[in-house]
């Protein structure tokens, strides 16, 4: 099955600063990779995605990268605010049955 | 707005107690999943359903099971609670967007249950 690894686990940058989440899968027919947010007591929520047929995919301060080759993909946040602090999932998915595969998150602080 | 709704919150059960949650959602979605969450471990998945009745296996089933009697409600059964179980449990539902195409999940509150 697939297995996707997220890094770092933990990540603290200055406010303005830009912030990277790094993840990597294994199973090469993943197709989908969305990002979720998760603040703190909240449910996780899609903040953005990409599909295999893409490359790049921008939304405002945030943008994610896919290399299928390497079987990863990354999470770009510009301009980084105190409310972009959460918990962040990285996630793959082969389309088969909408069956999606987690990273372990990544704890974002955002430091005045 | 989607709205997946878990029944309880917080629950606290025994060692050997059969556990009930139920989730449902109002959104006519197709798919219905069940997560647990655990620090340094992300969301794994249980247990999902495509459709009413259906049911197949996620990345860690054992010890649980799951029913699907409505298409808007998906409930995960612990029948034999253990400490190992005392987890965040995530119940989320997604659209069907077609063969071979994953849509975005919407999540409920999670329901944290403790085992004594």
């Amino acid at each position: 099955g697939e297995n996707v690894e997220q890094h770092p686990s933990t990540l603290s940058v200055q406010e303005g600063d830009s912030a990277v989440i790094k993840c990597t899968y294994s199973d090469s027919a993943s197709n989908y990779f969305p990002w979720y947010k998760q603040e703190l007591g909240k449910r996780p929520q899609l903040i953005i995605d990409i599909r295999s047929n893409v490359g790049e995919k921008k939304d405002q301060r945030i943008a994610v990268t896919l290399n299928k080759t390497a079987k990863h993909f990354s999470l770009h946040i510009t301009e980084t605010q105190p409310e972009d602090s959460a918990v962040y999932f990285c996630a793959a998915s082969s389309g088969g049955g909408n069956k999606l595969t987690f990273g372990t998150g990544t704890q974002l602080k955002v430091e005045l | 707005d989607v709205k997946v709704t878990q029944s309880s919150r917080y629950l606290v059960k025994r060692t050997g107690e059969k556990v009930f949650l139920e989730c449902v959602q109002d959104m006519d979605h197709e798919n219905m999943f069940w997560y647990r969450q655990d620090p340094g471990l992300g969301l794994r998945l249980i247990y999902f359903s495509y459709d009413v009745k259906m049911k197949e296996k996620g990345d860690i089933p054992e010890g649980y099971s799951v029913s699907r009697e409505k298409k808007e409600r998906f409930s995960l059964i612990l029948e034999s609670a253990s400490t190992n179980q005392t987890s965040m449990y995530l119940c989320a539902s997604s659209p069907w967007t077609g063969a071979g195409r994953t849509g975005e999940l919407f999540f409920g509150e999670g329901s944290r249950l403790t085992v004594l």
